[in-house]
């Protein structure tokens, strides 16, 4: 299986902050690595598909790149609603393994 | 608008089993490859298993292999999870989650609400 590490585990910035979440698989994924955003008691939302491409309606504030198997999501200034829970997942190969999730904080 | 429903989550007993539905409007499912994603209390998402468009090629977790299947009906517009020998540890909200289409990306574009099946004596 392939393994999705995410760093950090938890990050607590202020509004206006740029930030970034790695994201490193244990082989490389091709363009097969998404990006979710989860709040609590939602359902997670896609942000980013096939490494860098912006879903329809997400903020432009949201950024991703990367290739072979590290990969990176930026805030470029973080707003009140981007406080949650990320998520990378891979869909290069069964099982789509998701990384363990970043939650984001308000320091 | 697109909408993906699930039901069919309960408390069950270890050992017994249990039948997810995930009613799909909004657009053709026959022209998409679905999901089912679990997270349990307070955990992490977990990829469960995937169908392609015709259901001529599935997937499953290893966790779930030999006692979850998935299928469709896409005449019925509705996506399934059959769940048997239910354990503890598959007691999580089960997401119905929207994949490719039969042009490409993207995929994950559209989840359920989720519904929540918990495994206890």
């Amino acid at each position: 299986d392939i393994q999705m590490t995410q760093s950090p585990y938890s990050l607590s910035v202020s509004i206006g902050d740029r930030v970034t979440i790695t994201c490193r698989a244990s082989q490389s994924l091709g363009s097969y690595l998404n990006w979710y955003q989860q709040k609590p008691g939602k359902a997670p939302k896609l942000l980013i598909y096939a490494v860098s491409y912006l879903h329809t309606g997400v903020p432009s504030r949201f950024s991703a790149s990367g290739s072979g198997a590290d990969f990176t999501l930026t805030i470029s200034s973080v707003q009140p609603e981007d406080f949650a829970t990320y998520y990378c997942q891979q869909s290069s190969r069964t099982p789509y393994t998701f990384g363990q999730g970043t939650k984001l904080e308000i320091k | 608008e697109v909408q993906l429903v699930e039901s069919g989550g309960d408390l069950v007993q270890p050992g017994g089993s249990l039948r997810l539905s995930c009613a799909a409007s909004g657009f053709t499912l026959s022209n998409y490859w679905m999901h089912w994603v679990r997270q349990a209390p307070g955990k992490g998402l977990v990829w469960v298993s995937r169908i392609n468009s015709d259901g001529s090629d599935i997937r499953y977790a290893d966790s779930v292999k030999g006692r979850f299947t998935i299928s469709r009906d896409n005449a019925k517009s509705t996506l399934y999870l059959q769940m048997n020998s239910l354990r503890d540890d598959d007691t999580a909200l089960y997401y119905c989650v929207r994949g490719f289409s039969n042009s490409g990306w993207p995929e994950g574009d559209f989840w359920g609400q989720g519904t929540l099946v918990t495994v206890s004596s």
